[in-house]
């Protein structure tokens, strides 16, 4: 079972605020990850990180900043949180090594920002 | 651009027939694929994954793998209500990040 966790688990904040969402491993993995996933759409990769201070915009553009000072901590952050963030956020992480590797996913965050 | 493709469903099937889930891929590069389940609301969970060419079992559930034909699948057998959830496809060329298609709904009736 992977040990990836994710907080909070639900989260409702006004428009404007400016908020983090945390991400941690236990795995000693190198390779951590931010999905971005509308209900019933597809998952969307927004921010990856390869190590302690890589970080890589993903596929899906966003305003989102990341940040990776510590290879078990990797948390997103919106300065300015506004009603199209609205989503679920998925955090993963993998091992460094081949690419073979599967992605471990945390149970998610689910944002509202009304 | 990296193409995962997979029909959206919902695939129905009885309980204890085999559901059939079908992925394609555009990048001939592609070397490992991953298949997930997601249930609604809640994140995805690694069901199989696959290297090579060919079929991969376990218990239930069957891999398939065809690179010449850009084409992977998963065969459930014995479906059961509980194995009700969407079924995404994952792929990786090399050292790249996954891509993900949309998912395949699968409802299995009692």
């Amino acid at each position: 079972e992977a040990d990836i966790y994710q907080t909070p688990r639900y989260l409702v904040i006004g428009t404007g605020k400016k908020i983090t969402l945390e991400c941690s491993q236990t795995m000693g993995h190198d390779k951590m990850y931010w999905y971005q996933q509308d209900p019933g759409m597809e998952l969307h990769l927004i921010h990856y990180s390869y190590g302690v201070n890589s970080t890589e915009k993903g596929d899906l553009s966003s305003e989102s900043t990341v940040s990776r000072i510590r290879t078990e901590h990797f948390p997103l952050t919106l300065e300015s949180a506004r009603p199209s963030h609205t989503s679920q956020y998925l955090c993963a992480s993998s091992p460094r090594g081949t690419g073979l590797s599967p992605l471990h996913f945390g149970n998610g965050t689910r944002l509202t920002v009304t | 651009q990296k193409e995962v493709e997979q029909n959206s469903g919902p695939l129905s099937v009885p309980e204890g027939a085999i559901a059939s889930l079908n992925c394609t891929y555009s990048d001939r590069g592609s070397q490992s694929f991953f298949w997930y389940r997601q249930y609604s609301g809640k994140s995805p969970e690694l069901i199989m994954f696959i290297y090579s060419n060919g079929d991969k079992e376990d218990g239930r559930f069957t891999a398939q793998l065809n690179k010449a034909s850009q084409y992977v699948s998963l065969l459930i057998r014995d479906s059961q209500p509980s194995d009700s959830a969407t079924y995404l496809c994952a792929v990786r060329a090399g050292y790249s990040t996954l891509t993900f298609g949309k998912g395949t709904m699968l409802l299995v009736s009692p």
